[in-house]
């Protein structure tokens, strides 16, 4: 079956343009995560949800982050107003089990967001 | 939060050497999982193990949860498993908090 995919894989914006990342995850998971990492760190969490619902965005880390999963599948990572500090790969991870942390995670390839 | 500490941070070996990696933390978790990532970015899953002992091929790993410790054993390295493995554990409703790797280079 199919993994979990990241679109755009590359994305380059301007200083204040808004930008949208989507993540299909794999069929059927029940839990979804995005991920931030910067270069040469490891992945930091951002937020995460069971089917729809947004349990937890402690790691978002400003209101220029938006998250949504309106349908339970499809998520959508939005950065409005992007600054240059917003450079990094958004990673995306879906897991079968419902409990935060407990199950297995899976990754996408991320998307990699360059502001200039 | 949880602390995660990856040692050593960097690794360079010669083709057919073997390697251990270390990740401590410092809480108790019900989720450990060990991470390649590619050049090309990609977070490959070699393991899930919140407890015990489990083998892949040239790779084996054990978490010992009561001390709060996990190692990934790498036998005959070859020069495709270059790269960045990172450990990553969870405890809670915040998602996996990560080592910052190590950075292992197998030179042919």
């Amino acid at each position: 079956g199919a993994g979990v995919s990241q679109s755009p894989r590359y994305k380059v914006a301007k200083r204040g343009q808004d930008v949208a990342l989507r993540c299909d995850p794999i069929s059927g998971h029940v839990s979804l995560f995005w991920y931030q990492q910067a270069l040469g760190q490891g992945p930091e969490f951002l937020t995460y949800f069971q089917n729809e619902a947004q349990l937890d965005k402690s790691g978002l880390p400003s209101d220029r982050f938006f998250a949504e999963r309106p349908e339970g599948s499809v998520s959508t990572l939005k950065i409005q107003r992007t600054q240059q500090e917003d450079s990094a790969v958004y990673l995306c991870a879906s897991s079968a089990d419902s409990v935060a942390g407990g199950g297995e995670q899976f990754f996408g390839p991320g998307t990699r967001l360059t502001v200039l | 939060g949880i602390q995660v500490e990856q040692s050593p941070p960097d690794l360079i070996l010669q083709e057919g050497a073997n390697s251990t990696l270390r990740c401590n933390f410092s809480d108790s978790v019900n989720n450990l999982q060990w991470f390649h990532q590619n050049p090309w970015g990609q977070l490959i899953n070699l393991f899930y193990i919140p407890s015990g002992t489990k083998q892949n091929g040239r790779l084996s790993a054990t978490t010992v949860a009561t001390e709060r410790y996990s190692l990934l054993y790498i036998s005959s390295s070859q020069t495709t498993d270059s790269g960045v493995y990172f450990c990553a554990v969870g405890g809670g409703a915040d998602g996996l908090t990560f080592g910052k790797g190590t950075h292992l280079i197998i030179q042919p």
